[in-house]
This record gives C-alpha cells, structure tokens and sequence, in this order.
C-alpha cells in the first residue's frame, strides 16, 4: 500500500526555521496536506495544495514541492508551534485514496 | 459556520461492530464536490484515515480496513454514519470526522474542518 514518509521528529530553537519533509512516489501526482495537530486537540489544516495557505494560517506556514518530497516550513519559529504535524495526499490509483503520514513530533528547544 | 460533531459508544466488546454518526452544519452534502471523511488516531499514534463519502454517493475505503467498513450518507438530516465490523482493542482510538472539498481548482482530498473527535475504546 502507498505510504508517505515523514521524520520522527524535528527540533529548533526559537526564531529559527524547521523544516519538515515527506516524502512519497506519487507526490508528484498528487497534491500534498499539512496539518498542525496539538496535544489533545483536532488537527488543523495549515497548508493545501502544496503550497497554499488556508486563511488564518500565519504566514510563517510555507510549504514547497519537489518531485517526490513536499517540505513544510515555520519560519521564526514560535513556542507555541511545538506540535505534532502530518503530511496528507492522495494515491494515484484511478480512485484515490486519502493516506497520512507518520507525523512529525516539532519540538522548540 | 461549519461545525462536525461525532457521536456513539465509548466503549465496545471485542467482535462487535461499531456505529459512528457524524452530524454536521455550514454546510450541505448535495452540494457538487462536498463530502465527509472519517479519520482514527489510537492513542499516542499518527492519524490514519478510513473512510470518505462524496456528495455523488462515490464512496473511497482505507484498502486495509475495506472489508470492515461502511459508510452512508443522509442527506436530510446531515448526518454521515460510520459501521466498522469485527472490533479488536487495537481499533481503539479517537474517531474524528471532517468535511472535504474535492473542488479546488483541481482534485483535492484534503480535510478543512474537523470535529473534536470522540474516543473509542474497545475492551471486555
């Protein structure tokens, strides 16, 4: 079955930028999700399509697409986007899909 | 305002099947590329998803968990039902449905709003 590949885990310090990839052979195809998901909370789409930016998603949230990885990007780094964030898209089969990835644990030092 | 709000037992015997209802509002389910998914996540663990019906009654199942799964639509009362078949206490885990847009300027799957989600626990 399609899987998408995210790190474990990534961790920075205040200020900086993480980074967060995912990796999976029908990137291209398909467009990617990001989600922020908080202890004990429902998850939150912070970018679409790739790239695009939900309204009310700080503009710090970028997200960028190259061949088989799509990579998420905080800049300035706040505490509070100390979070759990899954990549999403689609297989590329006739019916597509939905496949999430492992999630990566951000972690601001 | 879109709202999704889960509902059903919170706790089930081994081999029984479970019955999730996803009652929304904002929004309708006969409206051309709409459509409600239904996404699990045990304790501690990544988000997997399981279901997702569309608004043309096109109906997408997770291929490991498709032999246990059903999902149906009632339009009129904005509800979309989850059954999920032959439970195990591996199934436990929050069961969160969310509202997706297929429409977005190509075809998209992703999920805008989510309900708060509601824990299952699957024990003797």
């Amino acid at each position: 079955s399609y899987e998408l590949t995210q790190p474990p885990s990534v961790s920075v310090s205040p200020g900086q930028t993480a980074r967060i990839t995912c990796s999976g052979d029908a990137l291209p195809k398909q467009y990617a999700y990001w989600y922020q998901q908080k202890p004990g909370q429902a998850p939150v789409l912070v970018i679409y399509k790739d790239s695009e930016r939900p309204s009310g998603i700080p503009e710090r949230f970028s997200g960028s697409s190259s061949g088989t990885t799509v990579t998420l990007t905080i800049s300035g780094v706040q505490a509070e986007d100390e979070a759990d964030y899954y990549c999403q898209s689609a297989d590329s089969s006739g019916t597509p899909h939905v496949v999430f990835g492992g999630g990566t644990k951000l972690t601001v030092l | 305002q879109i709202t999704l709000k889960e509902s059903g037992p919170t706790l089930v015997k081994p081999t029984q099947t479970l019955t999730l209802t996803c009652t929304f509002s904002g929004f309708s389910l006969s409206t051309s590329g709409v459509g409600v998914g239904w996404i699990r996540q045990p304790p501690g663990k990544a988000l997997e998803w399981l279901a997702l019906i569309y608004w043309n009654d096109d109906k997408r199942y997770s291929p490991s968990l498709k032999s246990r799964l059903t999902i149906t639509k009632d339009t009129s009362k904005n509800q979309v039902v989850l059954t999920m078949t032959n439970m195990d206490p591996v199934d436990t885990a929050t069961y969160y449905c969310a509202q997706s847009d297929l429409y977005c300027g190509g075809d998209c799957y992703h999920f805008d709003y989510w309900g708060q989600g509601t824990l299952v626990t699957v024990s003797s």
